[in-house]
C-alpha cells in the first residue's frame, strides 16, 4: 500500500520568512495530494491540494509543488505569520474510495 | 457552525466495555470515513462508506464496527475496549469517493482505562 514520508518533524522560521515542508510517496498510482493544518487540540483543516495532472498550484501564500518522477511534493508557505503555527500533514490518495494516507506531520513554529 | 458533528467530544471507558461514537454530516456528502489519531501512530484510515455501503476496511480487528442508519450518519461501535484503543477518532466526509477534498469533524477523544 501507499506510504507517505514527511521529512521535517519540526520546523521553526522567523515571521515573514518562507517555510517549506517536503513529503515523498511510494505509489506511482497516487493522483491526489492534499495538505491539512491542525492547531493544538483541534481537527484537521484542509489548506490546499494538488492533482497529478499539474505540477504547481498556488492559493494566496501557499504553493504546492509536485514532482511525479521523484514522487515528491512540497508545501511552501510564503511570508509566514504567527497564525501559521500548527502541525501540517501531507497526504496522498491512490486507488479508489478516497483513502488518505498521511505523513507523520510537521510542527511549524513561526517566531516573531 | 460545524457541518460534521461528532459526539461525544470526550469519552472515558473501562477496559472490556463497549462504546459507540456518533457522527452526522450536513454537507450533503455521499461518502463518509473514520480515521484514528493516536500518540503512537500517525493519522490512519479505518473505514470508508459510500451511499451507506462499506467500500474499504483497513481495520484488522472486528471489534470496530461502523454503523450507517442514514446516508449522513456513520457511527463507530467499538467492543471489548483495550487501553491501546485510546486515541482521537475523526469522522470525515467527501462529496465523492475519488480524488476530492475530505472534510473532518472535530473528533472524539477516547481514553480507555
Amino acid at each position: 500500500g501507499e506510504k507517505v514520508e514527511q521529512h521535517e518533524s519540526t520546523l521553526s522560521v522567523r515571521e515573514g520568512d518562507s517555510a517549506v515542508i517536503n513529503c515523498t510517496y511510494t505509489d506511482t498510482a497516487s493522483s491526489y495530494f492534499p495538505w491539512y493544518k491542525q492547531e493544538a487540540g483541534k481537527s484537521l483543516h484542509f489548506v490546499i491540494d494538488i492533482r497529478s495532472n499539474v505540477d504547481r498550484k498556488q492559493s494566496q501564500r501557499l504553493i504546492v509543488l509536485l514532482d511525479k518522477k521523484a514522487k515528491r511534493f512540497s508545501l511552501h508557505i510564503t511570508a509566514t505569520q504567527p497564525e501559521d503555527s500548527a502541525i501540517y500533514f501531507c497526504a496522498a490518495i491512490s486507488g479508489s474510495f478516497n483513502k488518505l494516507t498521511f505523513g507523520a506531520g510537521t510542527r511549524l513554529a513561526v517566531c516573531p | 457552525d460545524p457541518k460534521i458533528i461528532q459526539k461525544p467530544k470526550y469519552l472515558v471507558a473501562v477496559t472490556g466495555s463497549e462504546k459507540i461514537l456518533i457522527c452526522e454530516q450536513y454537507l450533503g456528502h455521499n461518502a463518509m470515513y473514520w480515521y484514528r489519531q493516536s500518540a503512537k501512530k500517525p493519522l490512519e484510515f479505518m473505514f470508508s462508506y459510500s451511499y451507506q455501503k462499506l467500500m474499504d476496511n483497513q481495520t484488522a480487528s472486528s471489534r470496530f464496527q461502523p454503523q450507517s442508519s442514514k446516508k449522513n450518519h456513520l457511527d463507530l461501535q467499538i467492543t471489548a475496549l483495550k487501553p491501546d484503543d485510546s486515541a482521537t477518532y475523526f469522522c470525515a466526509s467527501s462529496h465523492r469517493t475519488a480524488n476530492t477534498e475530505v472534510f473532518f469533524g472535530k473528533g472524539t477523544r477516547l481514553t480507555v482505562v
